[in-house]
């Protein structure tokens, strides 16, 4: 019952474009930082994505984030094999007085 | 660079306490915030709650009343210690380096850093 809502799954073929949505209020993403994390099967979720937008070191830039209200958007183009994986939004949640709330997570099929 | 590994119990019983520890390597615990979250089987990403090095504390309010995170400087690691366990809290346990800062422009809390986690199953 996360607060933030994601699609349950995303597909596409390998070389298109994906996008992940992440739905929540003024409490959380309307007024805080969006971030994004990629977990692979049987292993430990990776940042992708901090401050709505700023990509970590050795992050291609094939993964971008962006924000807009209160929604949050996860990119990935010329989608790889290598990106069949769960991808889960984060962010603060002012109300809920939690400083980290996940989004109910997404899996992306590379078809 | 760091790396972060877990370790603890893999069985607790019901009602009893759920003790793991988090070894920081390759870096100093002495800065960013530290922190704790777990997977149930199957399910989506619950934070538990952080440490910074100084012992401030911040916990999940669904979890509050149980959890403890304590934090030990000479040896470089913190610790999760959770009560009065229940089925429920069969999980998969993260600890990971997380940065954290509220301000004007709202409030941000990312985790770049995360060790390989370690599964817990709480039963008799």
């Amino acid at each position: 019952q996360s607060v933030l809502t994601q699609p349950p799954s995303v597909s596409a073929a390998p070389g298109q474009k994906v996008t992940i949505s992440c739905s929540g209020s003024s409490s959380n993403i309307g007024n805080n930082y969006v971030s994004w994390y990629q977990q692979l099967p049987g292993t430990a979720p990776k940042l992708l994505i901090y401050e709505n937008n700023k990509r970590p070191s050795g992050i291609p830039d094939r993964f971008s984030g962006s924000k807009s209200g209160t929604s949050a958007t996860l990119g990935i183009t010329g989608l790889q094999t290598g990106d069949e994986a769960d991808y889960y939004c984060g962010t603060w949640d002012s109300s809920l007085s939690v400083e980290c709330v996940f989004g109910t997570g997404t899996k992306v099929t590379v078809l | 660079q760091v790396q972060l590994q877990e370790s603890g119990p893999g069985l607790v019983k019901p009602s009893e306490t759920l003790s793991l520890t988090c070894t920081v390597s390759g870096g100093s615990i002495s800065s960013y915030y530290w922190s704790w979250i777990r997977q149930p089987p199957g399910k989506g990403l619950e934070w538990i709650g952080y440490i910074y090095y100084s012992g401030s504390t911040n916990y999940n309010p669904s979890l509050k009343s149980r959890v403890t995170i304590s934090v030990d400087t000479s040896k470089n690691q913190f610790s999760l210690k959770l009560s009065s366990v229940t089925a429920a809290d069969t999980a998969v346990y993260y600890c990971a380096r997380a940065s954290r800062n509220w301000g004007w422009r709202g409030g941000y809390y990312y985790m770049d850093v995360w060790g390989k986690g370690t599964t817990v199953t709480v039963s008799s």
